[in-house]
Formats: structure tokens, sequence, C-alpha cells
């Protein structure tokens, strides 16, 4: 299985700011995603990191509210700007190497004050 | 409706079976996930199953699938304090994303 190292862990930010989230996964990968989980909430997909070019958004997120880079196969950013409390969350990165798989990171906990 | 769905909350004694249950309304999901998660971590990956599988075991966790009335259930065997956690359901089509139950707070009491 692929070994995900997701930094940070958790951060408190302020309202108004941006974070950048990084995911470093330790072998080439296929696919990889963003997913956020809001408190007491399930998982809900974000974004697909494409590398090489513009990640592809889900219903709801926007490239401008989280920014995504993905420069090789092992690495990728996801960052939230102009943070809100509503922001506070769970970010997840997610990757998959076949049909198969499905491997988490541990997690980037949010919280915006 | 929902995707996925999952009971909200199981609770068991330690050395019981825990069964959890999920529903999906896709047929064409490949693949269904058994996944854990502990309060402040990310998401385990438990187990996997193939949509043209009943069943698979592995130690202590037997999946069975229902293709048939789209109903997937993960029995832990012997169930400890360890394991409770979140436990999410999810489906997935070939390479596409993961759908996601709301999962099922499993708590195991001495």
């Amino acid at each position: 299985s692929a070994v995900i190292s997701q930094k940070p862990s958790r951060d408190i930010c302020q309202r108004g700011t941006s974070l950048t989230i990084q995911c470093q996964v330790d072998s080439q990968v296929t696919m990889m995603f963003w997913y956020r989980q809001q408190p007491g909430q399930s998982l809900t997909l974000i974004a697909t990191a494409n590398q090489g070019s513009e990640a592809t958004y889900e219903s709801g997120f926007v490239i401008d509210k989280f920014p995504i880079s993905r420069p090789n196969l092992t690495f990728s950013t996801l960052t939230v700007s102009n943070m809100s409390p509503e922001d506070s969350s769970i970010y997840l990165c997610s990757v998959g190497q076949s049909d198969t798989e499905a491997f988490f990171g541990q997690g980037t906990r949010l919280t915006v004050v | 409706g929902e995707d996925v769905e999952q009971s909200l909350f199981l609770s068991v004694r330690e050395g019981d079976s825990s069964v959890i249950n999920c529903t999906y309304t896709d047929s064409s999901s490949t693949y269904l996930y058994w996944y854990k998660q502990e309060p402040g971590a990310g998401l385990q990956l438990l187990t996997y199953i193939f949509s043209n599988m009943d069943m698979k075991q592995d130690q202590r966790l037997t999946v069975l699938l229902n293709k048939k009335d789209k109903h997937l259930s993960l029995r832990i065997a012997d169930t400890q304090t360890g394991d409770s956690a979140i436990y999410f359901c999810a489906e997935k089509k070939g390479y596409s994303t993961l759908t996601f139950g709301k999962g099922t707070m499993l708590l195991v009491s001495p």
C-alpha cells in the first residue's frame, strides 16, 4: 500500500488568510484526490488533482477557493483561500494506483477562528 | 435519497461480534470498501470487495455482499475496545472516485 504524508496535521488559522496543505506519496500514483470532512459528517470530494493540468472540481467547489497543484506523480497541494469559520474541517488527500486501490492520508484538521 | 446509507450507531460488548450494514444504490459499482476512522485520525482502509464476489474474509473481518439487494455488511469477530471507531462504507466505479456513507459509530464496552 502507498504511504501518504500530509502536512500540516492540524492548524488554527485566522479568517481571511489562506492555508496550503501538502500531500506526499512514497511512490508514483495515477490518481490523487482531495476530500473534505466537515465536523460530524462524511467525506465529500473536492477535486481530482491532475498531473500537468488543471484539477477537476466537483459541484460546489471552485478553483479560486481551493486551488490545487500537482507538479508530479508523487505530490499535490490544496490551498484553502480566504478562509472563514465554515471552512473548518478535516481535509484528506487520497491516492489510487489502480482501479482497486484508494488510500488516504492522515488528514489535516483545520480550525478557522 | 442518499447513494450510500449506513446506520449511525452500534454498541456491542467486548468479545461479541459486530455487524455493520450498508446499502448502496448504484448497481454499476465495481468495488465496495470499508474504512475505519479513529478519533482525530484519517481513514484506514480495512478491506474492499469486488462486486462479483459474495464474501471476503480477512482475519477477524468478514465482508458479505448481496448484489441483488445492494447490501454490504462488515462483521468484526471478537470485537475489542480498540475497534471503537467510525466505520465508513464506500462505493467506487472503475477509476472514478469514492462515494461514502455517513459512517457508523461503533462503541465497544468492556
